[in-house]
């Protein structure tokens, strides 16, 4: 049973325009939630990360929302550029306060920013 | 910023034959490091947490006696797929944990493909 689900496996967003990718979840003990990027044969790269606390967080083009009562999260990039073009993946981790714990990702979604 | 390193970053091998693939935390100490792998178009898939100086732990359907874990210093953990065969030709990922309330590295991954 998937934890962690992103629903759209694609996505495409004009150059300059909004791209929100969403990810939902199933665990109530997941409480810290994080965006990672991946080029194909690479590594995940990190993009932005948001405790349970918060509702939001920002950083330069990126916001992520969480909403609890609704187990979701989005990925928010404004303003759309042709490098952010790659897959997506939303990512969970049962506790924060850890640094043992793995985290469940999400099956990705590609994101396509068309020049 | 924190750097996982993963070599090699491709292998082609013949069935049978057995593979090494290496994990170093560059300017950390990693108590714990993960291994997930990628199908095509699929998600991170847990493999294993490979804590330093005792023994890995599986997830469920992995097998340990094919996918042998060290993990024998702080900074690196070694994946060894034994006797391998066409269907573990994979994407392998290793990740890092620096500690609590620290996102997970990952390292450049490994393209498997077993002839």
């Amino acid at each position: 049973d998937q934890q962690v689900k992103q629903n759209s496996p694609s996505l495409s967003v004009q150059e300059g325009r909004i791209s929100i990718l969403n990810c939902d979840y199933t665990n109530s003990m997941f409480d810290y939630f994080l965006w990672y990027k991946k080029y194909p044969a690479e590594g995940p790269t990190f993009l932005i990360s948001i405790s349970s606390i918060k509702d939001k967080n920002e950083d330069g083009r990126f916001t992520v929302f969480l909403n609890k009562s609704a187990k979701h999260l989005s990925l928010h990039i404004v303003p759309s550029q042709p490098g952010d073009s790659a897959v997506y993946f939303c990512a969970a981790r049962p506790t924060w306060s850890r640094g043992n714990t793995p985290l469940v990702f999400g099956k990705g979604t590609r994101l396509s920013v068309i020049a | 910023g924190a750097v996982v390193s993963q070599h090699p970053s491709w292998v082609i091998c013949k069935s049978g034959t057995s593979v090494k693939i290496e994990c170093r935390s560059l300017d950390f100490q990693a108590t714990t490091m993960f291994w997930y792998r990628q199908f095509p178009k699929q998600s991170l898939m847990l493999m294993a947490t490979s804590n330093e100086g005792s023994k890995a732990t599986y997830e469920q359907g992995v097998e340990k006696d094919k996918f042998l874990i060290n993990h024998a210093s702080l900074t690196l953990s070694t994946l060894t797929v034994t006797s391998a065969h066409p269907e573990d030709s994979s994407f392998y990922i290793c990740s890092a944990d620096r500690g609590a309330n620290e996102k997970l590295f990952f390292g450049s991954g490994t393209q498997l493909s077993v002839l």
